[in-house]
């Protein structure tokens, strides 16, 4: 099956800092998505982006499909930013989450 | 929109008992997703709907799980009987048309299952 590897794990940055989450995959996808899922354990769906560059606001997420990896760029983080960033992908429709990436944001 | 709706948000029971989780997709959304999330293996998906129909249920961890989609607005998940093993937060998550023509997955706020 398809294997998702996110890195780094865990992340402590400074408010204001910039900071670059990364997604590996094994095979070939259609559809990869990021989400968001903050302290209350909600999660929020950022992009839908199996490919090239998106952007909302402070963040951007970019997929190399060709190389099989995306990155989820946050510049300016606030605390409001905290908690973890999973990607998620596969075939058309069933979708694999990998581990995520813990973000702690302070002040 | 509502968004997805899920009940209820808490469930606590005792071992042995039924356990049934309740999902509203969002109107329009012809897909359907149950997920389970644990600290050991993260998010798995059990089972997802298309058209009501049942697609994959792969995910289902066993026999006491089953899923029913009876209409379009309305899911259950049951667990019977219930063992603390299945404690996690169950989510609900739907989209709409195929999932390679931009149909991000919208997530309900989950159902916190504990089974003591």
């Amino acid at each position: 099956g398809i294997q998702v590897e996110q890195s780094p794990p865990d992340l402590i940055l400074q408010e204001g800092a910039n900071s670059t989450l990364r997604c590996n995959f094994s095979d070939s996808v259609n559809n990869l998505q990021w989400f968001h899922q903050n302290p209350w354990g909600q999660l929020i769906n950022l992009f839908y982006i199996p490919s090239g560059t998106k952007q909302n606001g402070r963040l951007s997420a970019t997929t190399v499909a060709t190389e099989r990896y995306s990155l989820l760029y946050i510049s300016s983080s606030q605390t409001t930013d905290s908690g973890v960033y999973f990607c998620a992908l596969g075939g058309y429709n069933k979708l694999i989450f990998g581990a995520g990436t813990r973000l702690a944001v302070h002040p | 929109d509502a968004g997805v709706i899920q009940s209820p948000r808490h469930e606590v029971t005792e071992m042995g008992q039924e356990v049934t989780l309740r999902c509203k997709p969002i109107s329009g959304h012809d897909y359907l997703f149950w997920y389970r999330q644990t600290m050991m293996r993260g998010l798995e998906l059990l089972i997802y709907f298309n058209n009501n129909v049942p697609i994959d249920d792969s995910g289902m961890p066993e026999d006491r799980f089953s899923a029913k989609m009876p209409n379009a607005s309305f899911s259950t998940l049951k667990i019977q009987p219930s063992e603390p093993r299945d404690s996690a937060v169950y989510f609900c998550a739907s989209s709409s048309g195929a999932a390679s023509y931009n149909s991000p997955l919208h997530f309900g706020n989950g159902t916190r299952l504990t089974v003591t």
